[in-house]
Order: structure tokens, then C-alpha cells, then sequence
């Protein structure tokens, strides 16, 4: 079956520390999309990639850095320049080919600080 | 920017009763999105909303959408617990932008 698979589900992060979160669709979308949820609230745009070797931020990309060397994956660094990482943050995709169609979203990471 | 607002923020409601929950956005669109998150879990498709008068309808929950009015509804008919969830809208433009999030719970 086709979906977006995020890992870890769950991680920690000690102070000064750079974390990589992973992204993986076989879907075959064209485009991949990092969020970070807090607790009680809407869902905030990181970064976004239409395209391979392409990708823009979004409204809050300070502290965090993307990669996108392949169509299936879209990893997500946060850098120790984000001062508060806890969150919960998805991964979500869409083919920009039928642009009608919903983003589909992975099961999350959870991140937290030590 | 485009802006995304749902209405209210929180719901509670009984078992049996009818409600709507609001989404409006403040640039033109035809298209709008809804979706449900339940506590510690992704986010699920329920509706694409494609045109303007769009209704579309799954169980006890139907969506609407004016683009004319930038407003689209989620009514909840005769509502069970298992509808207890967060619900968003989002709105397509340069990305996807996502209204606040509506948290439903159903009191039995």
C-alpha cells in the first residue's frame, strides 16, 4: 500500500544537538511538506518542495533546514538554532499533477527536549 | 497572506444534538479542504470541496462551500462520540493554509 512513513515516531533531543527527522512517500507526489504542530493549535508551515532539488520556507523556517535529493524523501533537520523544538511535526505530500487532490499525511514525529 | 478561520475553536455537545462548525478565508478560492486529527494521530481526509455550492456528505457529517461568501460548514447531524475529534479546513494558494482547528467532543 502507498503512504508517507515518518520516523522516528518518537525523539529526543539534548541541548545544542542537531535532529533529523525523516520523511519517505511512495506515492510518487511531486510535492512533500514539513508542519510543526503545538500543543492545542493549528498546524504551521516549515518548508515546502514542489520539485526535486527545490524546496521554499514557509512561515516558520528559522531553526530548521530540508533537504530534497530525492522524489520519495524529504528529510527535515532541526538545528540547535531552534530554541523550542518540542512539537509534534508531519510530513505531508500531493501530486501537483492533479492539483485537486488533499495532502496526505504521515503518522508524525514527536519531538522533544532532554 | 491568506487567512484561514474556523469557528468555534472549541465544541461541546451532546450525543443526538446537530451542530455546524465555520471556516472562513479571506482570499478568493475554489477549492477547500476538511480535515479530521484525532488526539496524538495524523490528520485524515474527509472532504474536497471543488466548486462553488459544492456539498458533499459521508455518515453524519456534510460539507458546504460559498466561495462567493469564502465560507464553507461542517454540520454534524445527530452526533455520536466517536465524532469527538479536532477538525480542519485548509485552503489551497501558494501552500496549503490551515484554519485553527475546531476540537469536537461528543458528551454521551
Amino acid at each position: 500500500d502507498g503512504g508517507i512513513t515518518q520516523s522516528p515516531k518518537y525523539l529526543f533531543r539534548k541541548e545544542g544537538q542537531n535532529v533529523t527527522l525523516s520523511c519517505e512517500q511512495n506515492l510518487n507526489h511531486d510535492a512533500m511538506y514539513w508542519y510543526r504542530q503545538d500543543p492545542g493549535q493549528g498546524l504551521r508551515l516549515i518548508y515546502y518542495s514542489q520539485i526535486v532539488n527545490d524546496f521554499q520556507k514557509g512561515d516558520i523556517a528559522e531553526g530548521y533546514s530540508v533537504s530534497r535529493e530525492k522524489k520519495e524523501s524529504f528529510p527535515l533537520t532541526v538545528t540547535s538554532a531552534q530554541k523550542n523544538p518540542t512539537a509534534f511535526y508531519l510530513c505531508a505530500s500531493k501530486p501537483t499533477d492533479r492539483h485537486n487532490q488533499p495532502q496526505h499525511f504521515g503518522d508524525g514525529t514527536r519531538l522533544s527536549i532532554l | 497572506e491568506l487567512k484561514v478561520e474556523q469557528n468555534p475553536l472549541f465544541l461541546s455537545m451532546q450525543e443526538g444534538k446537530n451542530y455546524t462548525i465555520y471556516c472562513n478565508y479571506s482570499t478568493t478560492s475554489d477549492r477547500l479542504y476538511w480535515y479530521r486529527q484525532d488526539p496524538g494521530k495524523s490528520l485524515e481526509s474527509l472532504f474536497v470541496l471543488l466548486s462553488n455550492g459544492a456539498v458533499k456528505q459521508e455518515g453524519r457529517l456534510m460539507a458546504s462551500l460559498d466561495t462567493k461568501a469564502r465560507l464553507s460548514t461542517l454540520h454534524i447531524t445527530a452526533a455520536v462520540h466517536d465524532l469527538s475529534a479536532t477538525y480542519f479546513c485548509a485552503v489551497p494558494g501558494n501552500q496549503f493554509y490551515f484554519g485553527t482547528g475546531t476540537s469536537l467532543t461528543v458528551i454521551p
